[in-house]
């Protein structure tokens, strides 16, 4: 089983700053790797998949980055909608399994 | 329009049964593998399992082996949850996705592109 770790835990950013966030795999997931957008009381939304390829409708401000067992996500200039729960997940012939959430929240 | 429909909250004592399910439509539900996905409260998202309703393929989580059973139903374009025995920390809400496929560079990547709103389930004596 792929254990997916993620730092920061918290990420306190002023609106219109950048964030960055990290993922890490225990083992190579080549780039099979997407990551999410969490708020409260909403269902999880697909930001990127395949490490770096943005999903529909999601804005440029967006990148993902990394292959292996590296990986980052980051917001270019973080907007109020931005600040929520963001998960990386791993996906490979039938097993997944996702980080434990990097929470960015307003400084 | 794409979606996935998940039936109601859920208050159930321990050691009952329950099933919850998840319609989908606007799509070709049979050849789009389905997840399960489970959030505790205050916690993060776990992989639970996921579902092939062509043929019912089913792969689950190690740590969701025998706990749960995942099926479904290509005649109603549905997919089910279900536990023979409750216990409290089943306690969470429980998502469906769609697990759609991505064709790049000679590769699929995967991601979860179309989710439930969720299914509160509440396991207490």
């Amino acid at each position: 089983e792929v254990v997916m770790t993620q730092s920061p835990a918290t990420l306190s950013v002023s609106p219109g700053e950048r964030a960055t966030l990290s993922c890490r795999a225990s083992q190579s997931v080549r780039s099979k790797l997407a990551w999410y957008q969490h708020k409260p009381g909403q269902a999880p939304r697909l930001l990127i998949y395949g490490a770096s390829t943005r999903a529909t409708g999601i804005p440029a401000r967006f990148s993902g980055s990394g292959s292996g067992t590296e990986f980052t996500l980051t917001i270019s200039s973080l907007q109020s909608e931005d600040f929520a729960v963001y998960y990386c997940q791993q996906y490979n012939n039938g097993d997944g399994s996702f980080g434990p959430g990097t929470k960015v929240d307003i400084k | 329009e794409v979606q996935l429909v998940q039936s109601g909250g859920e208050v159930r004592k321990p050691g009952d049964s329950l099933k919850i399910s998840c319609t989908g439509s606007g799509y070709s539900f049979t050849n789009n593998w389905v997840a399960w996905v489970r959030q505790l409260p205050g916690k993060g998202l776990e992989w639970m399992g996921i579902i092939y309703p062509g043929d019912s393929d089913t792969r689950y989580s190690p740590s969701f082996q025998g706990q749960v059973t995942i099926s479904a139903d290509k005649s109603i374009t549905t997919a089910y949850l279900q536990w023979s025995s409750l216990k409290a920390s089943d306690t969470a809400i429980y998502y469906c996705a769609r697990l759609s496929g991505y064709y790049v560079s000679g590769t699929y990547y995967y991601g979860l592109d179309v989710w439930g709103l969720g299914t509160t389930v509440t396991v207490s004596s």
